[in-house]
């Protein structure tokens, strides 16, 4: 079945420093890439659309200089954390859209320290 | 963002039980998604309905597309302690250039 990797799984940054977050589509090709955040104890909430050779959309109140998306190839999707803050400490996910249903990553749990 | 309100938050039932848990919306969606998540994992998908009043199973699940299309039920039979996890249903308002809509999570306890 379809499968998106996701790495790093875990990743514990210094405040001030960035991160990269990486996500492969495996055996298919992710034209669009979605971000998610999951805060302790609660939903994914969606952070910003990634579409292969095209600007990022992100959704209202996430910063776009803050969290940068690339999605140069229709296989790679990044997300990199920048100047992170212990605020940003979170469980982040992407996710592709597939027939019968979306696809995720293992997941990137972030403490920022 | 927009979230669908999901119900119960949490549920403590013993091994054999079935378990039922909802969410609606507001709004109109035109895919239902359930999803369960272990701690540290990303969601994996249970069941996919695209169709208002479609009921769908999946062995001891089963879900429903609500003939409103505000709403769907999860239910799972004859619980097993591996059944133990967070359960997120999602909705789609578009097509695959949205991003999915998700609810609060019922997180199922199991006791033996």
């Amino acid at each position: 079945g379809a499968v998106v990797s996701q790495h790093p799984s875990r990743v514990i940054c210094k405040s001030g420093t960035s991160v990269k977050i990486e996500c492969r589509s495996l055996d298919f090709q992710a034209t669009t890439m979605f971000w998610y955040r999951q805060f302790p104890k609660q939903s994914l909430m969606l952070m910003a659309t990634s579409n292969e050779g095209s600007k990022a959309t992100y959704e209202q109140g996430v910063e776009k200089d803050k969290f940068l998306i690339n999605h140069a190839s229709l296989t790679l999707s990044t997300l990199t954390v920048t100047s992170a803050h212990p605020e940003d400490s979170s469980f982040y996910i992407c996710s592709a859209p597939r027939v019968g249903g979306y696809t995720f990553g293992s997941g990137t749990r972030l403490t920022v320290v | 963002g927009q979230q669908l309100n999901q119900s119960p938050q949490s549920m403590f039932i013993q091994e054999g039980e079935d378990v039922s848990m909802n969410c609606t919306s507001s709004s109109i969606f035109n895919t239902w998604l359930w999803y369960k998540q272990d701690p540290g994992e990303g969601p994996v998908l249970l069941i996919a309905l695209y169709k208002a009043g479609e009921l769908t199973s999946n062995g001891r699940l089963t879900a429903q597309f609500g003939i409103t299309r505000k709403d769907s039920f999860l239910n799972i039979s004859a619980s097993i302690p591996s059944d133990v996890g967070i359960y997120f249903c999602a909705g789609l308002m578009g097509g695959g250039a949205d991003g999915l809509t998700f609810g609060k999570g019922t997180h199922l306890i199991i006791q033996p």
